[in-house]
């Protein structure tokens, strides 16, 4: 139990043009999912938590309005990267907050390579 | 405010022998504690938690961790190291209650390699 998923796992495009990374529970309903960037060689940073139905809360220094959250169903947070550019290529992963006894756990997904050339 | 400290950036161990990932804590308040595995252009795969129960906590693979409040201290180890263990590995602190919020966070990583 406890899986999340991401679509897709990969994708390349051309600066400016928006991409759009999925994030699925498929066996539980997540009231909150969160989203994470991961540099090379750097760890996991916090971008922003994302609760079924309301705003996502950012972290500070993540821009709003060129990383969009929707959490729109308790198994589906998209995050759309606006405009992108080449400073964006990351390691996208979004991760899915457990319930009942796993609260304080994360369950994560196999994470989103964003290439932006 | 919790922070999370990993004392080593690489750990290089030979095949069958022991593996000790050390990771030191700070919470102003009771923690949860995780310790994750990442392989290359991979997510991240829990290996044990922490969440105010037993203190000596065994996971997958054989490894297991040891909360020690004193030291404020989660150090993670195997017994006898395998090819397949080398990845990096991270160490997280969280929130027990709910009522301190839920964000994870995490360690800057271990890179463990295990030589043949």
């Amino acid at each position: 139990g406890a899986v999340v998923s991401q679509h897709p796992s990969w994708v390349i495009c051309k600066s400016g043009t928006s991409v759009k990374i999925e994030c699925r529970s498929l066996d539980f309903q997540a009231t909150t999912m969160f989203w994470y960037r991961q540099f090379p060689k750097q760890s996991l940073m916090l971008m922003a938590t994302s609760n079924e139905g309301s705003k996502a809360t950012y972290e500070q220094g993540v821009e709003k309005d060129k990383f969009l959250i929707n959490h729109a169903s308790l198994t589906l947070s998209t995050l759309t990267v606006t405009s992108a550019h080449p400073e964006d290529s990351s390691f996208y992963i979004c991760s899915a907050r457990g319930t009942g006894d796993s609260y304080n756990e994360q369950f994560f997904g196999p994470g989103t390579r964003l290439t932006v050339l | 405010a919790q922070s999370v400290t990993q004392l080593d950036s690489h750990v290089s161990v030979s095949e069958g022998t022991p593996v000790l990932l050390r990771c030191n804590y700070s919470s102003s308040y009771s923690p949860s504690l995780f310790w994750y595995v990442q392989h290359p252009n991979k997510g991240l795969q829990l290996l044990l938690k922490y969440t105010s129960a037993a203190t000596l906590v065994k996971g997958i693979n054989g490894f297991e961790a040891e909360f020690k409040k004193s030291e404020t201290s989660f150090h993670l180890t195997k017994p006898s190291a395998h090819m397949s263990d080398a990845a990096e590995y991270f160490c997280v602190v969280g929130p027990s209650d709910m009522e301190y919020g839920n964000k994870l966070v995490f360690g800057a990583g271990t890179i463990l390699r295990v030589k043949s």
